[in-house]
């Protein structure tokens, strides 16, 4: 079945820049959408189309794409954005697939 | 305002069945396509299945083996999924889903032997 693969875990001071990958065989292809996690709550749209920023939904969040790994990048990372990140997209059959999930930590 | 209500969760003895609702309203419910999504305890997102605006396509996880069945009745806005068989490993949250940012909060299921 369709995978998409993240990295467990990312660390990064406040202010710095946090990069978290999604890779996938069918990225590039395919959209791909980003989610954001806190606990105990749903998920949150943060980047669609691999690289819109949906209205509400601050500057520092920035999407990209390059081959089957899509980016998502937070620059100049808050203390509230440590979450949980999920990219996701279609799986090709009519269904979709999530992400692995990254934890980021600030 | 957009909201998903998601229902019907609970505990289960494992091999038993659950129904899940989800009540939609502040969008035309009718003109999306739907979905159920879940989350084991401490794990991440699992699409489970999906099930287009009229009712006449769905899709499912494949590794589900057919033990549950997501419908839709668009007169009432709503959104549901008949899990049956239930397993320890389905023990979740089970998210409705619109799709984009359009989340219900969720339902825990909690199956036990």
């Amino acid at each position: 079945s369709y995978a998409l693969t993240q990295p467990p875990s990312v660390s990064v001071s406040p202010g710095q820049t946090a990069r978290i990958t999604c890779s996938g065989d069918a990225v590039g292809n395919v959209y791909v959408y980003w989610y954001q996690q806190k606990p105990g709550q749903a998920p949150v749209l943060v980047i669609q189309k691999d690289s819109e920023r949906p209205s509400g939904i601050p500057e520092r969040f920035s999407g990209s794409s390059s081959g089957t790994t899509v980016t998502l990048t937070i620059s100049g990372v808050q203390p509230e954005d440590e979450a949980d990140y999920y990219c996701q997209s279609s799986d090709g059959r009519g269904g979709s697939v999530f992400g692995t999930g990254t934890k980021v930590s600030v | 305002e957009v909201q998903l209500v998601d229902s019907g969760g609970g505990l289960v003895q494992a091999g038993g069945s659950l129904r899940l609702s989800c009540s939609a309203s502040g969008f035309t419910f009718s003109r999306y396509w739907m979905s159920w999504v879940r989350q084991a305890p401490g794990k991440g997102l699992e699409w489970v299945a999906n099930i287009n605006k009229d009712g006449t396509e769905r899709n499912y996880v494949d590794s589900l083996k057919g033990r549950f069945t997501i419908s839709r009745d668009n007169s009432k806005n709503s959104l549901f999924l008949q899990m049956s068989s239930l397993g320890l490993n389905d023990t979740a949250v089970y998210y409705c889903w619109a799709g984009g940012s359009y989340w219900g909060r969720g339902t825990l299921v909690t199956v036990f032997s």
